[in-house]
Order: structure tokens, then C-alpha cells, then sequence
């Protein structure tokens, strides 16, 4: 049971590259979250999902995207990195809506 | 008044003192509470949820006030290992939970 499993765990891109940071739960949770932290700031809601087939927009989703095919796997998707996207980036899943939230380890991305 | 604002610290404290935080929420209608523990450089953790007539896990208290519109969190007997940032978290109705920016704890020898 690996619960919820971010891949990669660090990674270095430059100015226009993309890249889809992965997120996988064997959770069997409905909801799905991606957040961003910047250093020494709060979480940051990007997008969500609250079932297979449905994505919401968060507090900053500007320069990602994000697809929910299956219950399993919610992956982030960045287009043309800018050096604003630099931050570690966690996936959460709930249950529901007002459960605790269950995070991954984190990605931490580097734009240069 | 932000939807959930906490002091951010830092708190400096000796091992063995008892220390507490506040968080303030907006939203009235606010049903479910949680408390986070972050690490430097790692996930957030759950700690504890927050009920309405408070509740203890071992050295942690939380307690809830509506009236108010804050939660609670007091660490008794501070260790070393307590060191880190906590983070309140409240929902928002339909819409997905909302975290605090967090407060730093630093519990020194």
C-alpha cells in the first residue's frame, strides 16, 4: 500500500520546456489535489478533482493543466516553464471533500 | 479577514514548556478542522482533527470556538522532535479545505 506516489522527485527544466509531474494513489479517494509551496510561504491550491472525469480550477492554476482519466492518476501537466513555476509541487487525495488530506513526498521542480 | 490566518512565528521554546496556537477562520459556516505538521522540506502530515468538544492525543490538545471562529493547539511538555511548522486547516463548505500559511515552532535545549 504506497498510499500516494509523486514522480519525479526532483527535476530541473529551462525557460519554455514541459514536463508532467506524475501523481498515483492506490487509495481507491474520489478526490485529488495539486498544490505548489513556494520556499518559506503556504500551500497554494493549483487544481482539483473531485472524481474520475472532473477538474476544477484552485486559487493558481495560470501555466498548468491537468487531466483525471482514471481514479488512480492525476498528473500535472506544464507547458512552457517559466522561472515563477520553481517551487515543490505535493499531491493530495481525499476521500471526500471535507476529509483530512493524504499528501505525496513532492516534486521539487527548478526553472532556470 | 482572511479565510484562515495564523500567527507565523517563530515560537521559541525551552524543552518541557507548554506552548499554544491560535488560528482564525472567516467562514461561519466551517464545519470540519484540522491541525498539520510540516517538516523543512517535507509533505504535511496530519496531526489532528479538531472536534467541537475539543479532544487529546497524548501531548496535544485541540480545541475548537465557534463563537469565536478559532481553533487551538497546545503542546505540552515540548520536545526537540516537536520543532516544525504547523498548519490550521478549515473547509469552506462545497470547495476543498483551506490551509493556513502556518506557524514555526522551535523548541530549544
Amino acid at each position: 500500500n504506497a498510499g500516494v506516489t509523486q514522480t519525479p522527485k526532483f527535476r530541473i527544466l529551462k525557460i519554455g520546456q514541459s514536463m508532467t509531474l506524475q501523481c498515483t494513489q492506490d487509495m481507491n479517494h474520489n478526490y485529488m489535489y495539486w498544490y505548489r509551496q513556494d520556499p518559506g510561504m503556504g500551500l497554494k491550491l493549483i487544481y482539483y478533482s473531485v472524481g474520475a472525469g472532473i477538474t476544477d480550477k484552485g486559487e493558481v492554476p495560470n501555466g498548468y493543466n491537468v487531466s483525471r482519466s482514471t481514479t488512480e492518476d492525476f498528473p500535472l501537466r506544464l507547458e512552457l516553464a517559466a522561472p515563477s513555476q520553481t517551487s515543490v509541487y505535493f499531491c493530495a487525495t481525499s476521500p471526500g471533500g471535507n476529509s483530512p488530506l493524504h499528501f505525496g513526498n513532492g516534486t521539487r521542480l527548478t526553472v532556470t | 479577514r482572511k479565510e484562515v490566518e495564523q500567527d507565523p512565528g517563530p515560537f521559541n521554546v525551552p524543552e518541557g514548556a507548554t506552548v499554544a496556537f491560535n488560528c482564525t477562520y472567516s467562514n461561519s459556516a466551517s464545519q470540519s478542522f484540522f491541525w498539520y505538521r510540516q517538516d523543512c522540506r517535507k509533505e504535511p502530515k496530519l496531526l489532528m482533527s479538531v472536534y467541537s468538544s475539543g479532544n487529546e492525543d497524548g501531548r496535544f490538545t485541540a480545541q475548537l470556538n465557534r463563537a469565536s471562529q478559532y481553533i487551538s493547539l497546545l503542546i505540552r511538555d515540548s520536545k526537540l522532535s516537536d520543532s516544525a511548522t504547523y498548519l490550521c486547516v478549515v473547509n469552506k463548505g462545497n470547495t476543498p479545505l483551506v490551509f493556513g500559511k502556518g506557524t514555526r515552532l522551535s523548541v530549544i535545549a
